[in-house]
């Protein structure tokens, strides 16, 4: 049963990058859609975006200017690297597999974004 | 583009069957059958529910069931159990290739 396992740095500071990656063990990687998705108290659940082995990735329009989610299937991983974080970056973190619905969801990390 | 519309909360008795809408608009819930539920534990990773508007991932109780009119999902859950609070949020695929999210339902068993 694949499961996914994330890890990456959970206090920034304004203006910084938020790097997270994403694991995945016991499944496949490839024919799978890999997505970000993140949780914040006021704005609930957004999808940040996703990538596919082999095609480009797309993004949530809002986070567009500021989002890069890159994978190496040689090691089964996905990462999320967002820019110029704000306060209003501060959320749970998910990595999810798709298309069309998201299963499994990986542990969430919180990133708490402040001077 | 706005979240689709959850109630806030939800309650129900041990028994009982609750429903939870889920409203969107015709350039997501009403223009695909790509609607998700899921499952969300305090602390734990969400769990996919229903898929595709009514299915069943294996493993997934019959209790819980889904359907969609226009641009309006619904899940139910019938026999409620104590095990059964948590958080419920709904998902789609929109017309622009991108996902929209729920507010979630807080689902609280009497």
């Amino acid at each position: 049963q694949v499961q996914l396992q994330q890890w990456g740095a959970g206090l920034l500071k304004p203006s910084e990058t938020l790097s997270l990656t994403c694991g995945v063990y016991g499944g496949s990687f490839t024919g799978y859609v890999w997505t970000w998705i993140r949780q914040t108290p006021g704005k609930g659940l957004e999808w940040i975006g996703q990538i596919e082995h082999g095609r480009s990735a797309y993004y949530n329009p809002s986070l567009k200017s500021r989002v890069i989610i890159s994978l190496d299937a040689s090691k089964s991983q996905f990462s999320l690297d967002l820019g110029s974080v704000t306060a209003s970056d501060t959320a749970v973190y998910y990595c999810a597999r798709g298309p069309f619905w998201f299963d499994p969801w990986g542990q969430g990390t919180l990133v708490i974004v402040s001077s | 583009q706005s979240a689709l519309t959850q109630p806030a909360s939800v309650s129900g008795s041990p028994g009982q069957s609750i429903t939870i809408s889920c409203f969107g608009t015709r350039a997501d819930i009403g223009a695909y059958n790509y609607v998700s539920w899921y499952q969300h534990h305090p602390g734990k990773a969400p769990q996919r529910i229903l898929y595709d508007v009514y299915k069943r991932p294996s493993g997934v109780s019959n209790r819980f069931s889904g359907s969609k009119s226009g641009g309006t999902a619904s899940l139910t859950i019938s026999g409620l159990q104590a095990e059964d609070e948590a958080e419920y949020f709904c998902a789609s695929y929109t017309d622009g290739g991108t996902y929209i999210f729920g507010g979630g339902t807080k689902l609280t068993v009497l």
